[in-house]
């Protein structure tokens, strides 16, 4: 199992949106709608922000939105907040029982 | 409301075996979903490690297999991880997490730090 590839950075100014990506194979994203997205700040634990590729659990807002094109998701954030300043990971289930996360974005907001 | 907390020694010497149990409240574990474990080596990113399903049913990160075990305690109401032959390489804050439809981590622990040092 490779991990997801994702731009290691990604930025944006207050009220902007900004699309993280999240490559995989047919094997991962591309042959599953299991792809989720978790957000994470500095020595917490990741938090749930998109799961099935475009939903959103109870309580994060809608700016936080998910899709998914053949082998790549993307999460997009809108309308910037200096508190979206975190790490995002993808993951995607990949079959029997397995799961596989992404490298991480760093998300500054500027 | 589920919680999860890990628990276990903070410092392992190399070639020996990480221990770590997961107890979880708020929520019976014999009552369904998967339940893993999932690490974070300082300054890197996120490393699925295993699960394991209510009734006993496992599933192994491949790149790991051979070290891990995980099972579970439905009396207590925990799961554990061990992983065996460790080294500096696998310093990491340990997360366990309760995992649902499509392996997602609904819940999570907080972490807990396990360095690899003699």
């Amino acid at each position: 199992q490779s991990a997801l590839t994702q731009p290691p950075s990604a930025s944006g100014s207050p009220g902007q949106s900004v699309t993280i990506s999240c490559t995989g194979t047919s094997s991962d994203v591309g042959g599953y709608n299991f792809v989720s997205w978790y957000q994470q700040h500095p020595g917490k634990a990741p938090k749930l922000m998109i799961y099935e590729v475009s939903k959103r659990p109870s309580g994060i807002p809608e700016r936080f939105s998910g899709s998914k094109s053949g082998s790549t998701a993307s999460l997009t954030v809108s309308g910037l907040q200096a508190e979206d300043e975190a790490d995002y990971y993808c993951s995607s289930y990949a079959g029997s029982n397995n799961v596989v996360f992404g490298e991480g974005t760093k998300l500054t907001v500027l | 409301q589920v919680q999860l907390q890990e628990s276990g020694p903070g410092l392992v010497k190399p070639s020996e075996t990480l221990s770590l149990t997961c107890a979880v409240s708020g929520f019976s574990i014999s009552s369904g979903y998967y339940w893993g474990w999932i690490r974070q080596p300082p300054g890197k990113g996120l490393e699925w490690i295993a699960s394991i399903y209510h009734t006993g049913i496992t599933s192994y990160n491949s790149s790991l297999k051979s070290r891990v075990t995980i099972s579970v305690d439905t009396s207590k109401n925990q799961f554990s991880l061990k992983l065996g032959s460790v080294t500096a390489a696998d310093t990491a804050v340990y997360f366990c997490a309760r995992q649902e439809v499509g392996l997602r981590a609904q819940y999570w622990g907080q972490g807990t730090l396990v360095t690899v040092s003699s």
